[in-house]
């Protein structure tokens, strides 16, 4: 267990609907990371929010957004949905200093686009 | 951060060594070298990291070489559930500035064998 939460951990939902993924990072992790894996694709990074502020973007589609909160949970919203959109989302997250060298994944929200 | 080169695949026997390499040949002063797993659709797994010095923790052992161009993830007795895709990524250190996202490349797909 990395002590990273997401829910849900499976979603099903139909084209140009709209979905939000939520992430609890480890205890005290100030950085929270968004990664996409498809079945075509390898690990794909998306976006990186440090205590509540975008630090760095990835290869994220205009139609996905995200934000971390004051307690640090982070959510990614997904919009407009695509059957390409379906894949496995991984949140991650890191702490400060030297901890900060380490990134916890957390198991995965699978979403499937029908 | 410096691109790296992993074998697409290996075999190894049960109870045998596993000895991964991984040629990062453009890696730079302040780049640390570190290796995750993936264990089907499950979340990345981190297993260990290092700068220079060789490194050993309870799951595997790094061993990176003088010039730092290449090294070598060494599992000691794998087993079946160390079946994996394994990946090796380079990343700045986190004293050179805020903490940056890991770049994922293909990796080595582990097969241990019975």
């Amino acid at each position: 267990d990395s002590g990273v939460t997401q829910t849900p951990k499976h979603l099903i939902t139909a084209t140009g609907q709209r979905v939000t993924l939520r992430c609890s990072p480890r205890s005290g992790d100030l950085s929270v990371y968004w990664y996409q894996q498809s079945l075509d694709q390898g690990l794909q990074f998306l976006i990186q929010y440090y205590n509540g502020e975008e630090r760095a973007k990835g290869n994220i589609l205009e139609r996905f957004s995200a934000q971390q909160f004051p307690d640090l949970h982070s959510e990614l919203n997904l919009s407009s949905l695509e059957l390409g959109d379906s894949a496995l989302y991984f949140c991650a997250s890191s702490g400060q200093g030297v901890a900060g060298n380490t990134i916890y994944f957390g198991e995965g929200s699978w979403l499937t686009v029908v | 951060d410096a691109k790296t080169t992993q074998p697409p695949s290996m075999d190894c026997a049960e109870g045998r060594a596993a000895n991964l390499p991984c040629n990062h040949s453009t890696i730079s002063g302040n780049e640390y070298v570190y290796w995750y797993r993936q264990i089907h659709s499950q979340g990345p797994q981190y297993i260990i990291h290092g700068l220079k010095n060789n490194e050993t923790n309870e799951m595997a052992s790094l061993i990176i070489t003088e010039d730092r161009k290449s090294s070598t993830l060494i599992l000691p007795h794998a087993t079946l559930r160390d079946t994996a895709v394994y990946y090796c990524i380079v990343r700045v250190d986190i004293s050179s500035g805020s903490a940056r996202q890991l770049t994922f490349g293909s990796g080595t797909q582990l097969t241990v064998l019975p």
